[in-house]
This record gives C-alpha cells, sequence and structure tokens, in this order.
C-alpha cells in the first residue's frame, strides 16, 4: 500500500537553529500538506501546498516557516531559526485532490517527525 | 478556539461491546467530518468520513452518525476489539469557505482502550 515517507524520525536541535524536515508524498497524489501535533494537544494544519505553491496556510505558519518541492517526489519543510515552541510532531500530508475541491477527500499521512528544540 | 471538541480524553471499553466516541463542532461552515486513527509512533490514518447530507455512514464495524442541528457527531465500533485501541480524532473541513479550507481542522483526539 502506498505510503507517505518522512525522514527523519527524529531530530534535536539547538534554538535558533534551521532545520529542515523532509517528506516523500505518494506519487501520484497532488496535493501536500504539514501539519503538527504538540505533545498533548490536537493535531493543527499549518500549510497545503499545490502545483508548487502554497495554496493555504495557517497563523501559525509564519515567516519562520517555508515549504518547498526541491524535485519531483521530496517536499520539505523549513523552519529558519528553531524556537522552543516549535517542539513538536510535525506530520507530512498528501492527498489526489485538495480538500477546497472535494471535502470527501482523505489525506493519507507519515508517520511524523519528531522535533526537540533545546 | 476550539472549533472541534472531543471532551472525553479517554474511554475504556471491555472487548466485544460498543465503543461510542463523541464529537462537538461549533463552526457552521464545516460540511464533511472523518474520523482519523492513530497508533503510537504512527500518523493520523482514515477510519470513516461523512457528508453534511448525510446522517449516517457505515462501514463493517464501524459507523458515524451527525446530528447537524446539534452539531455533534460519533463514531460507534461494535464489536469493540483488542486492535481498536488506539487514539481515534475527529476531523472537519469547509468546502469552499476559504480561510483554511484546505485544512483539517482536528480534535485533541480520545484515546479508546480496549479491556481483555
Amino acid at each position: 500500500e502506498p505510503e507517505v515517507t518522512q525522514t527523519p524520525s527524529h531530530q534535536v536541535t539547538q534554538m535558533g537553529q534551521e532545520v529542515i524536515l523532509r517528506c516523500v508524498p505518494i506519487s501520484n497524489h497532488l496535493y501536500f500538506y504539514w501539519y503538527r501535533q504538540i505533545l498533548g494537544q490536537k493535531v493543527e494544519f499549518l500549510v497545503s501546498f499545490y502545483n508548487n505553491e502554497i495554496s493555504e496556510k495557517s497563523e501559525i505558519f509564519d515567516d519562520q516557516f517555508s515549504v518547498e518541492r526541491p524535485d519531483g517526489s521530496n517536499f520539505t519543510l523549513k523552519i529558519r531559526s528553531t524556537k522552543l515552541e516549535d517542539s513538536a510532531m510535525y506530520f507530512c500530508a498528501s492527498s489526489e485532490e485538495g480538500l477546497a475541491l472535494s471535502g470527501a477527500n482523505v489525506l493519507t499521512f507519515g508517520a511524523g517527525s519528531r522535533l526537540t528544540v533545546l | 478556539d476550539q472549533q472541534v471538541k472531543q471532551n472525553s480524553p479517554s474511554l475504556s471499553v471491555q472487548e466485544g461491546r460498543i465503543s461510542i466516541l463523541n464529537c462537538d463542532y461549533t463552526n457552521s461552515m464545516f460540511d464533511y467530518f472523518l474520523w482519523y486513527k492513530k497508533y503510537p509512533a504512527e500518523g493520523p490514518t482514515f477510519l470513516i468520513s461523512i457528508s453534511s447530507i448525510k446522517d449516517k455512514n457505515e462501514d463493517g464495524r464501524f459507523t458515524v452518525f451527525l446530528n447537524k442541528s446539534a452539531k455533534h457527531l460519533s463514531l460507534h465500533i461494535v464489536p469493540s476489539q483488542p486492535g481498536d485501541s488506539a487514539v481515534y480524532f475527529c476531523a472537519a473541513s469547509a468546502l469552499g469557505s476559504g480561510g483554511g479550507a484546505d485544512g483539517l481542522t482536528f480534535g485533541k483526539g480520545t484515546h479508546l482502550i480496549i479491556q481483555p
């Protein structure tokens, strides 16, 4: 069964450092997402990406965050200068269609990348 | 602002009995609802969904009920099995509403524990 893969599974970094989280979405999917879950809290939407540009972003996704699809397979989330409060599990997801087109669309999530900022 | 609320952080049910997980929402623009299941060290996986034009959707042991007037939905699992032990997230989306329409809004999750 096709799956979304994420690397690294766990990253520890110092406050102020740049972090890049990588994702390989399902190959025939066109829409890509990043969500995060701070420990003990709900899963929160960060950003959606389609056709090589951001489709939608939440208030959390400020100037410290950026996303990129550098080649035909990877989808990355960069945090320029990490803060303590960025510590969370970051989930990448992909879908065949965007939610704005069809609420019926189902996201396939990766296993997540745990980011710990010290 | 919790637009999707799962008020029970955990629920313990005996194997073979019915598990009922509840979810309330406040945003009347939501028109599609999904349940995701999450095991430790894994990402959420899709379980079942329902459109706002329906009040029930069934898939095997899983049934989702939607009460639009009460802005309430529930997931029924019957009979409950040990493998059902997981965290269950309720999620909602608003088709074409703009402002986050591409993102699912999740509840905090309910940890379901199936006891043998």
